[in-house]
């Protein structure tokens, strides 16, 4: 059974310029989480989609944005990139019930971006 | 200020040596879940625990989920190189898919 897809896995980008990550789930999955992970900060929660819809969402700015196709595969967009932004940015993958109810995340090995 | 608390930050000891690294919350959380992640790769689950005072044992690893639902704690037995790694703790506060993850314990097990 195939595992979490990124690509690419390296990036480096302008400050100013925009980018975009894919992730493609295991199969059958049907929710797809995106997470940020920095030195300082650890990892924080971005976006979360189900079934082409957003349903959760976390506190970043309206530059990052997110989307998921009808085969579950997903894409996130940072617009204006900024120093900051320089992270490891993981794509988890679940089957969609929940992790409350006790499913786990299967991670994909990230995407380091740079920003300079 | 993390939701989750993790300590120690960091641990380097001896192989063969014991370790427990705790996971700490003023929140109640649905499930906890343990990662571990490896240099330049993404966190793979090591267990969930859903029920308040649940033990769950992988083999050297011994996780607890406290009673109140709003700590854990990670034990390992007779650690090995090859434990070395980033441990992150991991709380859902719902049924839904979102994670709070804590600041993570970086070990480093010596030959």
């Amino acid at each position: 059974k195939a595992g979490v897809t990124q690509t690419p896995r390296y990036l480096i980008k302008t400050r100013g310029q925009q980018v975009t990550l894919s992730c493609s789930p295991i199969s059958g999955h049907r929710s797809v989480s995106w997470y940020q992970q920095t030195p300082g900060q650890g990892l924080q929660f971005l976006f979360e989609y189900f079934s082409e819809t957003q349903r959760n969402k976390g506190n970043f700015p309206g530059r990052f944005s997110g989307r998921q196709f009808s085969n579950s595969r997903s894409e996130m967009n940072v617009s204006t990139l900024e120093l900051g932004d320089s992270a490891l940015y993981l794509c988890a993958s679940s089957p969609g019930q929940g992790t409350g109810r006790g499913y786990g995340y299967t991670f994909g090995s990230g995407t380091r971006l740079t920003v300079v | 200020t993390q939701l989750l608390e993790q300590s120690p930050q960091f641990l380097s000891i001896q192989e063969g040596e014991n370790l427990t690294v705790y996971c700490n919350s003023s929140s109640v959380f649905s499930s906890l879940q343990w990662y571990r992640q490896e240099p330049g790769e993404g966190p793979v689950l090591l267990v969930t625990v859903v029920t308040g005072g649940e033990v769950k044992k992988l083999k050297r690893l011994t996780f607890q989920f406290g009673d109140a639902r709003k700590d854990s704690s990670l034990h390992i037995t007779a650690a090995q190189p090859g434990d070395t790694g980033l441990y992150l703790c991991a709380g859902a506060r719902n049924a839904g898919n979102m994670l709070t993850f804590g600041g993570g314990t970086r070990l480093m097990v010596k030959p």
